[in-house]
């Protein structure tokens, strides 16, 4: 299974001030067809995850443009140009090019 | 919009079975891959399993194949996940997804004698 691993597991961050998370896969997460399948999602405290970005760089609709994904083949980064309070939650990696489909285990996104 | 809810969680003996169900509306669900994610209580996201838009191909996680079963039935708009020879470490928050990540609140199943 393709092992995904997240740094840091905490994020203290400082209102206004930028934040990055960083995801590692075990193997190439680039597909046959030359899309790569990395997932970034947001679980804000009590609620269901919700996708931020798909395909390592592509926001969904209504996330906000301080979200941005990049990174290539087994290297990627999540970074929030500004943080605001209502980002605070536990933000996972998920890659979708191998079965299984696996998650990093979290990092906890903290003011 | 897409709504997705999910039904049939509670507290189970280990050894014994359950079915779960999500019930989606606001989207053509006949046309979309449908997935289970769990979360155990206070850790991550896992990845359960997959069925594609027809029902006919499907894939666990190895640590539920063989126990449980992901189905669906488009005439009902309706996902299924039976869940047999039910562990302590299935206990979980089950959500049922799309396949662009749209997620229900879950249900809640316990497993504990």
């Amino acid at each position: 299974d393709v092992v995904m691993t997240q740094s840091p597991l905490s994020l203290p961050v400082t209102l206004g001030q930028p934040a990055s998370i960083s995801c590692r896969s075990s193997q190439s997460l680039v597909y046959s067809d030359g899309n790569t399948y990395l997932n970034w999602f947001q679980q804000r405290p009590g609620q269901s995850p919700r996708r931020l970005i798909y395909k390592v760089s592509n926001r969904d609709s209504g996330v906000p443009d301080r979200f941005s994904g990049s990174g290539s083949a087994t290297d990627f980064t999540l970074k929030i140009s500004r943080v605001e309070a209502e980002d605070v939650g536990v933000y996972y990696c998920m890659q979708g090019t191998h079965w299984p489909l696996t998650f990093g285990g979290g990092t906890k996104v903290e003011i | 919009q897409v709504q997705l809810v999910e039904s049939g969680g509670g507290v189970v003996q280990p050894g014994r079975s359950l079915r779960l169900s999500c019930a989606a509306s606001g989207f053509t669900f006949s046309s979309h891959g449908m997935h289970w994610v769990r979360q155990a209580p206070g850790k991550g996201l896992e990845w359960v399993a997959v069925i594609y838009y027809d029902g006919i191909n499907k894939y666990y996680a190895d640590s539920v194949k063989g126990r449980f079963t992901i189905s669906r039935d488009n005439s009902k708009n309706t996902l299924y996940l039976q869940m047999n020879s039910l562990r302590a470490e299935d206990t979980a928050v089950y959500y049922c997804t799309t396949d662009r990540w749209r997620w229900g609140q879950g249900t809640l199943v316990t497993v504990s004698s």
